[in-house]
């Protein structure tokens, strides 16, 4: 069974980058078939796809975030990461790492998703 | 401003059913598979459709979706108390470079 966690720093200074990392348990992100996602979520607000990489190192990104965005991926420590630069208030929300599948023929949607962990932006 | 619209709210009674409305263009819904998501205070969210209207495994047939056009909709019929929650619809979007967008949420209440 599929397990994802993120960890990473719960306090960023304002205009600093944000790095987390999300580990995978019982399955391989460099076995080809799955992308993996990072998303977003303020508190009390809707959920905000970050972008996606894929085992080959292939990466989509949301357009409002792509300039400040870095998605990479650690296959010998099986885990992916998210790099956000330039951070502001804005940025503070619960984010998620989530196991994707979208393809030009199918879109199995994010189906396992891990616990989540809260960054907040300080001034 | 999310991409997709659905109504903020809705509310039923248990063992009744309920529908929530996704609203989108020709660049997502109507180009692409829609999934919903559920999802409880405090926790991540949990796929209940996908491609339209499929259940992952473990996921009661109560749970419904479909498609028509560029909207979606998901139904849920006897509800339980449990159900009461945040239900999200997600699709792809093909303008600019693309990537997943996702509607504002809508808060369902069991009366």
């Amino acid at each position: 069974q599929v397990q994802l966690q993120e960890s990473g720093p719960g306090l960023v200074k304002a205009s600093q980058t944000l790095s987390l990392t999300c580990t995978v348990s019982g399955g391989s992100i460099s076995s080809g078939y799955y992308y993996w996602s990072w998303i977003r979520q303020p508190a009390g607000k809707g959920l905000e796809w970050i972008g996606r990489i894929y085992a080959s190192g292939s990466t989509n990104y949301n357009p409002s975030l792509k300039s400040r965005v870095t998605i990479s991926g650690d296959t010998s420590k099986n885990q992916f990461s998210l790099k956000l630069s330039s951070v502001t208030a804005a940025d503070t929300a619960v984010y998620y790492c989530a196991r994707d599948f979208k393809d030009n023929w199918n879109d199995y949607g994010m189906d396992v998703w891990g616990q989540g962990t809260t960054v907040t932006v300080s001034s | 401003q999310s991409v997709l619209t659905q109504p903020p709210s809705v509310s039923a009674a248990p063992g009744q059913k309920v529908t929530i409305s996704c609203s989108g263009s020709s660049s997502n819904i109507g180009n692409d598979y829609v999934s919903w998501y559920q999802q409880f205070p405090g926790t991540a969210p949990k796929l209940l459709i996908y491609e339209n209207n499929k259940r992952p495994s473990g996921i009661p047939d109560r749970f419904s979706g479909s498609k028509s056009g560029t909207s979606a909709t998901l139904g849920i019929t006897g509800l339980q108390t449990g159900d009461e929650a945040d239900y999200y619809c997600a699709t792809w979007d093909s303008s600019l470079s693309g990537g997943r967008v996702f509607g504002g949420g809508t808060k369902l209440t069991v009366l």
